[in-house]
């Protein structure tokens, strides 16, 4: 299984672009790329899936180089309510998602 | 469509005791997972059930049974109560185990055993 690393926490400003690098060096050629994001005391909730090149939803963007050994989660002009945990996961299938620790995104006014 | 629930909310139990955590989904979805999230950690896997019928285990079953009762009910048991064991429970489903299918969790269940 592929292992991920992310930092542990990042800090931004309310308006500003938030960049979330993942790191994904041993993925396998039938893994995706999904990031979940989880407020306290909630259950996590998708974002975005991707498996190569650039994918755009109406809440982030995900950039996935050719190499696919890193990905980039841009959430845009962020707010105070986008706090929180965002997890990579690199997985063949839902069975096999593991969350690590995260990283915890405070965005102050 | 109320999603992914878990009863109940909170729990305490004392060291030794039973229960079953429950959980249903109302989105016809085949696949259904059990992860149980410490202080500060991520989640991690449990038992996870790929379709009716069938269950199997996940990083941390010790301690843990699960029952497919149906297609919509997925319960987790726990026999004999643990401090350890004391967590935070997430129940969560898919429309099946394909790697482009996005999980969607219930609110939780926060577990304190004494």
């Amino acid at each position: 299984l592929a292992k991920t690393t992310q930092p542990i926490s990042m800090d931004s400003y309310e308006g500003q672009e938030v960049n979330i690098t993942c790191s994904h060096n041993n993925i396998a050629t039938n893994d995706y790329i999904t990031w979940y994001q989880q407020f306290p005391s909630q259950g996590p909730r998708f974002i975005i899936q991707g498996y190569k090149t650039k994918v755009t939803n109406e809440v982030a963007s995900l950039f996935i180089p050719a190499d696919r050994k890193s990905s980039t989660l841009s959430l845009p002009r962020v707010s105070l309510s986008d706090t929180a945990v965002y997890y990579c996961l690199v997985a063949p299938n839902t069975d096999k998602l593991i969350f690590g620790t995260g990283t915890r995104l405070q965005v102050f006014p | 469509n109320a999603g992914v629930t878990q009863t109940p909310k909170f729990q305490v139990l004392k060291t030794g005791q039973s229960m079953t955590l429950q959980c249903a989904q109302d989105m016809n979805h085949n696949s259904m997972y059990w992860y149980r999230q410490d202080p500060g950690m991520g989640l991690r896997l449990i038992y996870y059930s790929a379709s009716e019928g069938t269950t199997d285990k996940g990083e941390v079953p010790n301690g843990y049974n699960v029952s497919r009762l149906n297609k919509r009910e997925f319960s987790l048991r726990l026999e004999s109560a643990a401090p350890s064991q004391t967590s935070v429970y997430f129940c969560a489903s898919t429309r099946d185990r394909g790697s482009h299918n996005e999980q969607f969790f219930g609110p939780g269940t926060r577990l304190t055993v004494l």
